[in-house]
Formats: structure tokens, C-alpha cells, sequence
């Protein structure tokens, strides 16, 4: 089956500095990957997806970034503000065959420092 | 407010017991998922339902199943509770893949003492 890491674990950034959060899959099959953005104790809530037939795609200051021969993508925010601050998750899955739900990554600790 | 609901909020029991929980999901979408959220396991995929049946099966205990009624709505039941199933579950939706867009709901926290 599918597997997700994410890294890093934790993120710490200057407000306004703009954060990196990286994952890699390992089912060559897999062809969306949604991120997540989840606060304490609340549902995760999609911010930007990416299909397999597309390398990048933006919405104002959250870019998405996919690199399939690498099985890596990545996400960027930029000029970060303190409401950016919660558990990001990414995710990949398959429409190969029958659907099997989303494979998560660990979760990245973003922290907005003032 | 994703559209998709999840009662009840809270659920405490105890160990041995079983409990059901249950989602709507939003309107118009088929799939039903159900995830489990803990701090050591991560989030993870249980299983899914397409328009009443079972469609994709993940880290799905024996211990637990699954329904989608004809109007569209789930039900998670856990049976034989143990201390480790305490956990935040999560129903999602879309509209029919597990590559559309899923939709999560407040989530249903459980605690098994």
C-alpha cells in the first residue's frame, strides 16, 4: 500500500517569513495529493489539492509544488501570519482500480513566531 | 462548515462495550469515508462506502464495521472497546472518488475508559 512521509515534524517561522513543508509517496499509482490544515481539537480542512497531470498550482500565498519521477511534493506558504499557525497534512491517493482513501503523512507542526 | 455532520460530539464508555457512531454527508456526494485520529497512529483510513456499498477497506479492526443507508448517511459501529480505540473519528465525503475533493466532518472524540 501507499506510504506517506512528511517532514519536517515541527516548523518554526519569523512572521511574515515564508515555510516549506515537504512529503514524499511510495505508490507510483497515486495521483492526488490534497494538504490538510488541521487546528487542535477541529476537522482537518482542505487548503490545495494537486493532480498528477498538473507540476504546480498557487491560491494568493499557498503554493503547491508536484515532482512525480521524485514521488515528492511540497508546500510553501508565504508571508505567513499567526492564523497560519496549526497541524498541516498532506496526503496522496490512487483512482487506480478501486479507491482505498487517503494515505497521510504524520502531520507538520507549523508555529507562527510574532 | 464543510456540510458534512457527525453525532454525537463526544462519546465516553467503557471497555467491552460497543458503540455506533453516525455521519451525513454533504449533499449530493456518494462516498462516505471513515478515518481515525490518534497521537500515536496518525490519521488513518478505515474504510469507504460508494452509494450503499462497501467500496475500499483500510486499517479497519475486525472489531469494527461499517454501514451507508439508502439515505446516504453511515453509521461506524465499535464493538468489544478497548483502552486503545479513545480517539477522535472522522467522517468525510465526495462526490464519488477517493480523488475528489473529501470534505471532513467535526469529528465524533471517543473515550474508552
Amino acid at each position: 500500500g501507499e506510504n506517506v512521509e512528511q517532514h519536517p515534524s515541527t516548523l518554526s517561522v519569523q512572521e511574515g517569513d515564508s515555510a516549506v513543508i515537504k512529503c514524499t509517496y511510495s505508490d507510483s499509482a497515486s495521483n492526488y495529493f490534497p494538504w490538510y490544515k488541521q487546528e487542535l481539537g477541529k476537522r482537518p480542512q482542505l487548503i490545495i489539492d494537486i493532480r498528477s497531470n498538473v507540476g504546480e498550482k498557487k491560491d494568493q500565498r499557498i503554493a503547491v509544488t508536484l515532482n512525480k519521477t521524485a514521488k515528492h511534493f511540497s508546500l510553501h506558504i508565504t508571508e505567513t501570519q499567526p492564523e497560519d499557525s496549526a497541524v498541516y497534512f498532506c496526503a496522496a491517493s490512487s483512482s487506480g482500480g478501486g479507491a482505498d482513501g487517503l494515505t497521510f503523512g504524520k502531520g507538520t507542526h507549523l508555529i507562527i513566531q510574532p | 462548515d464543510s456540510g458534512v455532520t457527525q453525532t454525537p460530539k463526544h462519546l465516553i464508555t467503557a471497555t467491552g462495550q460497543r458503540v455506533t457512531l453516525r455521519c451525513s454527508p454533504r449533499s449530493g456526494d456518494l462516498s462516505v469515508y471513515w478515518y481515525q485520529q490518534s497521537l500515536d497512529q496518525g490519521l488513518q483510513f478505515l474504510i469507504q462506502y460508494y452509494n450503499g456499498e462497501e467500496r475500499a477497506k483500510g486499517n479497519i479492526l475486525e472489531r469494527f464495521s461499517a454501514q451507508q443507508f439508502p439515505d446516504l448517511h453511515s453509521e461506524l459501529n465499535l464493538s468489544s472497546l478497548e483502552l486503545g480505540d479513545s480517539a477522535l473519528y472522522f467522517c468525510a465525503s465526495s462526490a464519488a472518488r477517493s480523488t475528489d475533493t473529501q470534505y471532513f466532518g467535526p469529528g465524533t472524540r471517543l473515550t474508552v475508559l
